[in-house]
């Protein structure tokens, strides 16, 4: 069974420094790979993915992830933090891409951004 | 084109009374999710439908809770008798039927549900 390990559940960092969110997963099959945000009080929405083209994938907001299937990890990352950028962060995975399938999330990384 | 849409947004229930929580996937989406998430924790499964059919509900618990997404009108989560343990926010997800889990699933603005 698959499954997502997100290192720290909170992490803080001053604004303008690099953010990074550690995200590793277990799949017996290769994976597809998403990171969500969370605004307080608010629904989930969808970061990035990946989807078995590019191992570095874009997302919005200036925040990109790279598969790195050696170390099964897909950390997210963005150069610069912004304050809007506090948030919890969500790492899940499928493992049957082509199917409809439910997917598995990690337990979350909480960000916060200090002036 | 709205999104995943869910009603309503909070809902307070005493223990014993049912709790129904609706959702309306996004426009062409006919699959459904719902999730529940506890304080501290991420997000868990409990349930995947698509129209008039369960595919998997190896996350529901077996008692109390139920699930349909009816040919017509908005999925419903049902949970009977509440307890406090109960009180969690609900999300519902919808993709779309081509291309898996390629698109993503979409999320709405989650039930909070609140057993007093």
């Amino acid at each position: 069974a698959q499954s997502v390990t997100q290192l720290g559940s909170h992490v803080s960092v001053s604004e303008g420094a690099l953010v990074l969110l550690r995200c590793n997963y277990s799949s017996s099959v290769p994976p597809y790979l998403f990171w969500y945000v969370q605004y307080p009080n608010q629904g989930l929405q969808l970061l990035l993915k990946y989807t078995s083209a590019a191992t570095l994938v874009k997302g919005i907001n200036g925040f990109e992830a790279e598969f790195k299937k050696s170390e099964t990890s897909f950390h997210l990352t963005k150069p610069s933090a912004h304050m809007s950028d506090a948030a919890e962060y969500f790492c899940a995975v499928s493992d049957r891409p082509s199917g409809n399938t439910p997917l598995v999330f990690g337990k979350g990384t909480r960000l916060s951004v200090i002036a | 084109n709205a999104g995943v849409m869910q009603n309503p947004r909070h809902l307070v229930r005493r223990r014993g009374q049912e709790a129904r929580l609706r959702c309306s996937p996004m426009k062409g989406h006919s699959h459904v999710y719902w999730y529940r998430q506890l304080p501290e924790e991420g997000l868990k499964f409990m349930v995947y439908l698509q129209k008039e059919n369960i595919i998997d509900e190896s996350g529901m618990p077996k008692e109390r809770f139920s699930a349909e997404f009816p040919k017509e009108g908005p999925s419903i989560l049902r949970i009977q008798q509440v307890v406090r343990g109960d009180s969690a926010a609900y999300f519902c997800a919808s993709s779309p039927s081509a291309g898996g889990n390629g698109h993503g699933q979409y999320f709405g603005p989650g039930t909070r549900l609140t057993v007093t």
